[in-house]
C-alpha cells in the first residue's frame, strides 16, 4: 500500500526564492501535519489540518511560511523569500485523527538554502 | 503545557548489550505516549506505543517500553542491542483532542 510520499526528496535554492514543498498523504488520513527538522536537532511542529478545521498555523515560525491542503488531501508548503536559515529536512505526517493514532511519515524534503 | 525530555543526545552501547533509552514526560492527564524511530536518511516509524492498556508495551524488532506513571516515565529498552539498531529514537506524548509534542531525539550508537 503507498504510504505518505513527499517531493522533492532534495531541493537546493539560492537565498531568496521562494520554495514549494508537497506532501501527499496516506488515503483517507483527515490530519496532516508537517515539521522541520534541523541538523541535530528534534521536530519542530509547524503546522496541522484536521479534516475540515481551520488549520493550527501556531507552529510556523515567520509569514514567509504558509501551507495549505486542497481537497482534504495533497498539501504544499510553501516558503516565500527563503533565508539560509531555513535550511532543514521538511517532514510530512498523516493520521486518522488525534491522540492515540499512529502518525505515518514521508520521507521527508531535504532543503539546502545557498 | 506538555512537555517530554529524553536523556541523553546520544548513547553508545556495545552490540549485545541492554538498550535503554530514557523519556519523561510532564502532564496533568493520563496521556498516550509513542516511540519513533529514525534509521538514517529515512522518515520516522512507529516503534510502540501506550494507550492506557498495558504498562508494558512490545513494540517492533525486540524493543519494550513500560508507563510508570509515579515517575511520569515511558523508557525504551531491548536486552540485546543489534548493530542495525543504530538510529534516532524520538519519544512523543499526547492527549486525546491534540497532537503530539516531541522529545529531542536521541541517537544510538552500537559498538562492534
Amino acid at each position: 500500500g503507498a504510504g505518505v510520499s513527499q517531493s522533492p526528496s532534495n531541493k537546493v535554492t539560492e537565498k531568496g526564492k521562494d520554495v514549494e514543498l508537497r506532501c501527499d498523504p496516506i488515503s483517507g488520513h483527515t490530519a496532516l501535519y508537517w515539521y522541520r527538522q534541523s541538523l541535530g536537532q528534534g521536530l519542530e511542529f509547524l503546522i496541522y489540518f484536521q479534516g475540515n478545521s481551520a488549520p493550527d498555523k501556531s507552529g510556523l515560525p515567520s509569514d514567509r511560511f504558509s501551507a495549505e491542503r486542497t481537497g482534504g488531501s495533497v498539501s504544499t508548503l510553501t516558503i516565500q523569500r527563503t533565508q539560509q536559515e531555513d535550511s532543514a529536512v521538511y517532514l510530512c505526517a498523516s493520521s486518522q485523527g488525534l491522540g492515540s493514532n499512529e502518525q505515518f511519515f514521508g520521507p521527508g524534503t531535504r532543503l539546502t538554502v545557498l | 503545557a506538555q512537555s517530554v525530555t529524553q536523556l541523553g543526545s546520544h548513547v553508545s552501547v556495545s552490540e549485545g548489550a541492554l538498550v535503554l533509552l530514557r523519556c519523561n514526560y510532564s502532564s496533568s492527564v493520563p496521556p498516550y505516549l509513542f516511540w519513533y524511530v529514525q534509521y538514517p536518511n529515512q522518515g520516522l516509524q512507529l516503534l510502540l506505543k501506550y494507550t492506557s492498556a498495558a504498562t508494558l508495551v512490545k513494540g517492533i524488532n525486540g524493543f519494550e517500553a513500560e508507563f510508570k506513571k509515579s515517575e511520569t516515565s515511558f523508557h525504551l529498552t531491548k536486552p540485546s542491542a543489534h548493530m542495525s539498531d543504530a538510529a534516532e529514537y524520538f519519544c512523543a506524548v499526547s492527549h486525546s483532542n491534540y497532537q503530539l509534542i516531541w522529545g529531542a531525539g536521541t541517537k544510538l550508537i552500537i559498538k562492534p
